[in-house]
This record gives structure tokens, C-alpha cells and sequence, in this order.
């Protein structure tokens, strides 16, 4: 079956140290790999997506995530994260198994100490 | 266009009752997923719809879910006989990709319902 794994569940960090989260996910198929992330009260929200192309892509402030297909790898990192970067980060898989399915990771909850 | 709107947000009920979510999604959306999410857990997929057509349910889900999308419009999640461990939040997504299209599948998602069973 497939799955997601988020290596780590909690994670605390000063203002501008820099930020890696792990991400590996288990299918042998076309996938497209995504970050996403929920802040205190609100929804869920798309940080970054992997399609095709260049496996670094870019996101939403200051985020980037690197695709190694060969590790089925899709880890997000941040040079220098802020106090506002608090929140929950969701790392989330589509696979084509017919249709279009989205599977998520448990989360990494971040803390940004001001 | 508002986002995708979730009805009620908050459910608190007795074991044995039945519950009706309601989800309304973007407008133009033609897939429209249903998602549980518990306490330290990502969202658990439980079903989803391309226009009204469902298309895949989890085989985690029992009997006593249902989900519909009449018109492929706004979608109903029930649970019947409701237990104490169907306690969890309810998320409804909503995405546009064509059937046989590339690209990227993107999720919006709603606010949530969270149910309470007692």
C-alpha cells in the first residue's frame, strides 16, 4: 500500500536557524509530491508541489523542496525560518491507482521560538 | 467564490446517532475528496468523487459511512451508529484536474467538521 513518512514529529528551532524536514513516501509509480501546511487556526494550504521538471522547487515564503526519485525523497527546507513559520507541515502524495488519490504524512509540528 | 465550506463545524452527539456532513466545494471543482484527521495524525483519505461518480473509498471506511454527491455539486458524508472512536475532524477538499489531464492535483481544503461522540 502506499504510504508517507514524516521523519519527525516535533520540531523547535530559533528565529533564523535553518530548517530541513524529511519526507519519504512508498509507491513505484508517477507520483506528484506536496508540502502542505496548516497555521494555528486555519485551513490547510498548499506550500509547494512537485509535478515534473526540475526536482528543487519553490513555494511559498521562502520554502523549497528537493525531489530524489532514486531516495523516493521529497524533503522541505528553509534557510532561515520565522516565528511565523510556526505551524504544521504536511508532506502529501498523489498517485495515479485509476484515479487521482492524495495520501498525507502524520505532520511535523514546528515551533519557532521568537 | 468563498473556498470550500464546510456545514456544521462543530457536531457533538450520542453513540448511536447518525450525523450528515455537508460540504459545498469551489465551484468549478470537479473532484471533491472527504479526509479524517485525529489528534497527531495527517489527514486519513477516506473517499473520493470525480463530478458525481465516486470513484474510490478507502477500505478503511465501514459500512456506516456514505458518502453522496447528487448533482456533483455539494457532497454529504453520514455516518450511521455513530461510535466513540468516529470522534475526529472531518475535512472535505475540493480540486480541478481533468480525467486523462497532467498536472498537479491540488487540494483546497474546508475548515472542517468536528465531530464529538459521546
Amino acid at each position: 500500500a502506499q504510504s508517507v513518512s514524516q521523519h519527525n514529529h516535533h520540531v523547535i528551532l530559533s528565529e533564523a536557524a535553518s530548517l530541513e524536514l524529511g519526507c519519504n513516501y512508498s509507491y513505484g509509480g508517477t507520483v506528484n509530491l506536496f508540502w502542505y501546511v496548516q497555521y494555528p487556526g486555519q485551513h490547510l494550504q498548499l506550500l509547494l508541489k512537485y509535478f515534473s521538471g526540475d526536482p528543487l522547487v519553490k513555494g511559498i515564503k521562502g520554502f523549497e523542496a528537493e525531489f530524489i526519485k532514486s531516495k523516493f525523497s521529497f524533503n522541505l527546507r528553509k534557510p532561515s525560518v520565522q516565528w511565523s513559520d510556526t505551524a504544521e507541515y504536511f508532506c502529501a502524495v498523489t498517485v495515479n491507482t485509476g484515479g487521482f488519490k492524495t495520501i498525507f504524512g502524520a505532520g511535523t509540528r514546528l515551533f519557532v521560538k521568537a | 467564490d468563498t473556498g470550500v465550506s464546510q456545514n456544521p463545524r462543530h457536531k457533538i452527539t450520542k453513540r448511536g446517532q447518525n450525523v450528515t456532513f455537508r460540504c459545498d466545494p469551489i465551484s468549478e471543482h470537479n473532484r471533491l475528496y472527504w479526509y479524517r484527521q485525529t489528534l497527531g495524525q495527517g489527514p486519513e483519505f477516506l473517499t473520493y468523487f470525480q463530478n458525481e461518480a465516486q470513484l474510490e473509498k478507502s477500505r478503511l471506511l465501514s459500512d456506516r459511512f456514505s458518502a453522496e454527491r447528487p448533482k456533483g455539486s455539494f457532497s454529504t458524508l453520514e455516518i450511521q451508529r455513530t461510535e466513540q472512536g468516529d470522534s475526529a475532524m472531518y475535512l472535505c477538499a475540493s480540486s480541478f484536474l481533468r480525467q486523462g489531464a497532467l498536472g498537479a492535483n491540488v487540494l483546497t481544503f474546508g475548515a472542517g467538521s468536528r465531530l464529538t461522540v459521546l
